[in-house]
């Protein structure tokens, strides 16, 4: 059975920094790209950041992009994302979510985690 | 605002058909597939459809998916009252270079 399990969220000041992480289980995960998506809660979805099986290509939404890095440690079986320079419209559950096929970024997402929330203030 | 246009609502009663539109332009719904997900409250998003009419095994039937040019729909037939949710449409954007998402449109079961 594919598991993801986000950690890592919290309460952070404005301008601070936070490491999530997703521990990933019940499929081959050095197969497979991996994406956050966010979400405030009651709103809608908005894609973070996806990186590639082998960690060659990364893309970023451009709210993110400069402030936020994702990386992947495929011996662990886990995806991370670190998040600097934190604002207040960065808050909202993250989730990790598995791509749906292997060796390509797709950008179809399959299994998704249960999500860890993020609240930016001071 | 969204880059892609969905309605915030859509309505239906046990049985009906029902259909979801979702509205982009060419650097993302032209030009790329398209993909449907279910958010049931108080859960994870559900891949329900991808490349515009693709299923994920375990996904029934009744829900389908299609596309024309730069719009793209997804339809229940049969529909359930367990399947109140939130539907999102999503697709590639190659002017913004990132995943796009429609605002979402809540299914209410009457």
């Amino acid at each position: 059975e594919v598991q993801l399990v986000e950690s890592g969220g919290g309460l952070v000041e404005p301008g601070r920094s936070l490491r999530l992480s997703c521990a990933a289980s019940g499929f081959t995960f050095d197969e497979y790209a991996m994406h956050w998506v966010r979400q405030v809660p009651g709103k809608g979805l908005e894609w973070v950041s996806g990186i590639s099986w082998n960690s060659v290509n990364k893309a970023y939404a451009a709210s993110v992009k400069g402030r936020f890095t994702i990386s992947r440690d495929n011996a662990k079986n886990s995806l991370f994302l670190q998040m600097n320079r934190l604002r207040a419209e960065d808050m909202g559950l993250y989730y990790c979510a598995k791509d749906i096929d292997v060796g390509y970024i797709y950008g179809y997402f399959d299994y998704w985690g249960q999500g860890a929330l993020v609240t930016v203030s001071s | 605002q969204s880059v892609l246009t969905q309605p915030p609502s859509a309505s239906g009663t046990p049985g009906q058909r029902v259909t979801i539109s979702c509205s982009g332009s060419t650097s993302n719904i032209g030009n790329n597939f398209v993909s449907w997900y279910q958010q049931l409250p108080g859960t994870a998003p559900k891949l329900l459809i991808y490349r515009n009419d693709q299923r994920p095994s375990g996904v029934p039937d009744r829900f389908s998916g299609s596309k024309s040019g730069t719009s793209a729909s997804l339809a229940i037939s049969g529909l359930r009252s367990e399947e109140e949710a939130d539907y999102y449409c999503a697709a590639w954007d190659d002017s913004l270079s990132a995943w796009v998402f429609g605002g979402g449109t809540k299914l209410t079961v009457l």
